[in-house]
């Protein structure tokens, strides 16, 4: 069982916009900044999102924000090369740890 | 640039000790500026976070691998290690190690090192 919660699966067609949420509590995402990393067949994971900073390199399709309690990470114009499982991930103050969401496997039609 | 790549036996038994090194290039490991842990993923779920070090000192665990695991870093050689303790098949797992600028912002992965537990 995950600290933080998302959507198992999602997909969307080349173009398209989609949203993957992730959702947690006040310990965590309701106090810190979240990070997305995608993971492209089984490869080592790849920060592309660090609350709503893009790191150098990534595309600025990606796009973070956060309401609350849950983060949501946008990819405007999706492309075949943005297939992958996605995990989003924060700090959790009650636990004293990083805490990581279950990940969503993104399919693009 | 930097890099990061893990080292160590890729198949352990049952109750011994797990040992992984974790070789950083293109940068110091003495900055006191970053955080170097280490990350799991059993085959075919997500990942798990074991915790961190900094150059300080100030480690970080994940509660329920608290007990078994240690990171330490060796600045004469540019290293950071994980230990983890009395391993069971469910240590199985492909273990990265990662640079963070801070402690959640995993910034930096190594390619991963695949360590089975079995007899």
């Amino acid at each position: 069982q995950s600290a933080l919660t998302q959507e198992a699966s999602v997909s969307g067609t080349v173009g398209q916009k989609v949203t993957l949420s992730c959702t947690g509590n006040s310990n965590n995402i309701g106090t810190y900044v979240v990070g997305w990393y995608q993971q492209i067949s089984h490869g080592a994971p790849k920060i592309v999102m660090f609350g709503n900073s893009l790191p150098s390199g990534i595309p600025d399709r990606f796009s973070g924000s956060k309401s609350g309690t849950t983060a949501s990470l946008t990819i405007s114009g999706l492309q075949p090369e943005d297939e992958a499982e996605y995990f989003c991930s924060t700090w959790d103050s009650s636990l004293r740890a990083v805490v990581f969401g279950g990940g969503t496997k993104l399919t693009v039609l | 640039q930097l890099q990061l790549q893990e080292s160590g036996p890729g198949l352990v038994k049952p109750s011994e000790t797990l040992s992984l090194t974790c070789t950083v290039s293109g940068g110091s490991i003495s900055s006191n500026s970053y955080y170097w842990g280490w990350i799991r993923q059993p085959p075919g779920k997500g990942l798990e976070w074991i915790g961190s070090t900094d150059y300080s000192g100030s480690s970080y665990y994940y509660p329920s691998l608290k007990s078994r695991a240690t990171i330490s870093i060796d600045t004469s050689k540019n290293q950071f290690s994980l230990r983890l303790n009395s391993v069971t098949a469910t240590d199985t797992a492909v273990y990265y190690c990662a640079r963070s600028p801070s402690r959640q912002e995993l910034k930096n992965w190594g390619q991963g090192t695949l360590v089975t537990v079995s007899s």
